[in-house]
């Protein structure tokens, strides 16, 4: 049972443009969402978080968006950079229920053509 | 401040034997998690350790153990190694206060022969 869901596999976007990635869960107890960056051969790098009370949050580049209700997030580069290619991975955190747990999606990979 | 670190980077084992990870979380961080990447599986939690105490422990069969030592420190076992072992292994430490954002060490891959 997948709890959280990265339906699209894969995702090209030209230089400059916004790249938007996103992700499903169906766990209502999830509170705690995550977006990681992972390059090949390093470990995930941590990039946003957001709070299941909040629907934002923003930092330099990258914004999520929460719709709890829809049980969907989305993270949004403005604007993209050749850089920003890499495997983006969704995880979410039952953190109130003291499980410190990360439930991760299953990647989407990002091109960002020059 | 250094951040998370594995080691080995990388193992080669045959199947039937045991091996053993190590992890040195970030300073001042004393939750430390494990977990498997395969490419059919994705990332997948193995167990947490805080306080030198096993707090979570994810769905993977007796074979994986794992510590924690004074210092935060941490170390993996696998025994009896399969070939389904093979896989990257990613260790994170997170602070007490937010310990859902994990900070992620390179890792340690094994290749079960």
């Amino acid at each position: 049972d997948q709890q959280v869901k990265q339906n699209s596999p894969s995702l090209s976007v030209q230089e400059g443009r916004i790249s938007i990635l996103n992700c499903d869960y169906t766990n209502s107890m999830f509170d705690y969402f995550l977006w990681y960056k992972k390059y090949p051969a390093e470990g995930p790098t941590f990039l946003i978080s957001i709070s299941s009370i909040k629907d934002k949050n923003e930092d330099g580049r990258f914004t999520v968006f929460l719709n709890k209700s829809a049980k969907h997030l989305s993270l949004h580069i403005v604007p993209s950079q050749p850089g920003d290619s890499a495997v983006y991975f969704c995880a979410a955190s039952d953190w109130t229920g003291a499980n410190s747990k990360l439930t991760f999606g299953k990647g989407i990979t990002l091109s960002v053509r020059p | 401040k250094a951040g998370v670190t594995q080691t080995p980077r990388y193992l080669i084992k045959t199947r039937g034997q045991q091996v053993t990870l190590s992890c040195s979380p970030i300073s001042g961080h004393r939750s430390v998690s494990w977990y498997q990447q395969t490419p059919g599986q994705g990332l997948q939690f193995l167990f947490e350790y805080f306080s030198e105490t096993q707090r979570n422990k994810g769905n993977f069969p007796g074979r994986f153990s794992g510590r924690q030592f004074s210092n935060s420190r941490s170390e993996m076992n696998v025994s009896t190694l399969e070939l389904g072992d093979s896989a990257l292994y990613l260790c994170a430490s997170s602070a007490g206060d937010r310990a859902y954002e994990q900070y992620f060490g390179p890792g340690t891959r094994l290749t079960v022969t």
